[in-house]
């Protein structure tokens, strides 16, 4: 089946790591974003890349960083500058007509 | 900045009532997508709004855009428990394939 998929869908952090969360997809799409959801409140664009070797920053890339090196693939490290990293972490890739397509999150805990 | 406004934020109804669910949008857009997400899941694409005038229409449910008044309402027809749901609208603002902006959600309850 056609999809993305997000792993692990739970991951718990101690203050002071660097996490990655894995974003893999096999829709053939060039642009893929990582989006932030908290408690009760919409998306927030984290960082998107429209072509493999390139990404840029959303609304709120600090602490956070990406790497696009197959089309396929775009994993988010959520690193320690991240202050309040505890949050639902959601992976889309865009189709044709601009819909994104989700996975199914990955949810990051701070210990 | 971009931003879009979902209205009511929360709204608790009883089967088999009618509601809408409204969006505005505060820059020009021409796309403009509904989803759909279940407690503690991830977002299902429910419409997909292209042009002004677009409506859509699944079950219950049904989309419709006005671009000039930068709009889009949601209207559930015949509420039924498993409609109870967050349900959030987004908007392409940025041009191209630079994401999309999001509502912060209408938390629907639909009581038996």
């Amino acid at each position: 089946d056609g999809g993305i998929t997000q792993s692990p869908k739970y991951l718990f952090r101690k203050e002071g790591q660097n996490v990655t969360l894995s974003c893999e997809q096999n829709l053939n799409h060039d642009a893929m974003y990582w989006y932030r959801q908290d408690p009760g409140q919409g998306l927030r664009l984290i960082y998107y890349s429209q072509i493999v070797n390139d990404f840029q920053k959303g609304d709120i890339a600090e602490g956070y960083s990406v790497s696009r090196e197959k089309k396929e693939s775009f994993p988010l490290t959520v690193t320690s500058a991240q202050k309040n990293p505890t949050a639902f972490y959601l992976c889309a890739s865009m189709g044709d007509s601009g819909e994104l397509f989700f996975g199914e999150g990955s949810r990051l805990t701070v210990l | 900045e971009l931003k879009v406004e979902q209205n009511p934020l929360f709204l608790s109804m009883q089967e088999g009532k009618n509601y809408t669910i409204y969006c505005n949008y505060s820059t020009t857009s021409d796309r403009l997508y509904w989803y759909r997400q279940d407690p503690g899941k991830s977002l299902e694409s429910l419409f997909v709004l292209l042009s002004n005038g677009a409506v859509k229409q699944e079950g219950r449910l049904m989309a419709s855009l006005d671009t000039k008044a930068r709009l889009s309402t949601l209207h559930i027809t015949a509420a039924v428990h498993d409609l109870s749901a967050t349900y959030f609208c987004a908007v392409d603002a940025r041009g191209g394939a630079d994401g999309l902006t999001f509502g912060k959600g209408t938390h629907l309850i639909i009581q038996p």
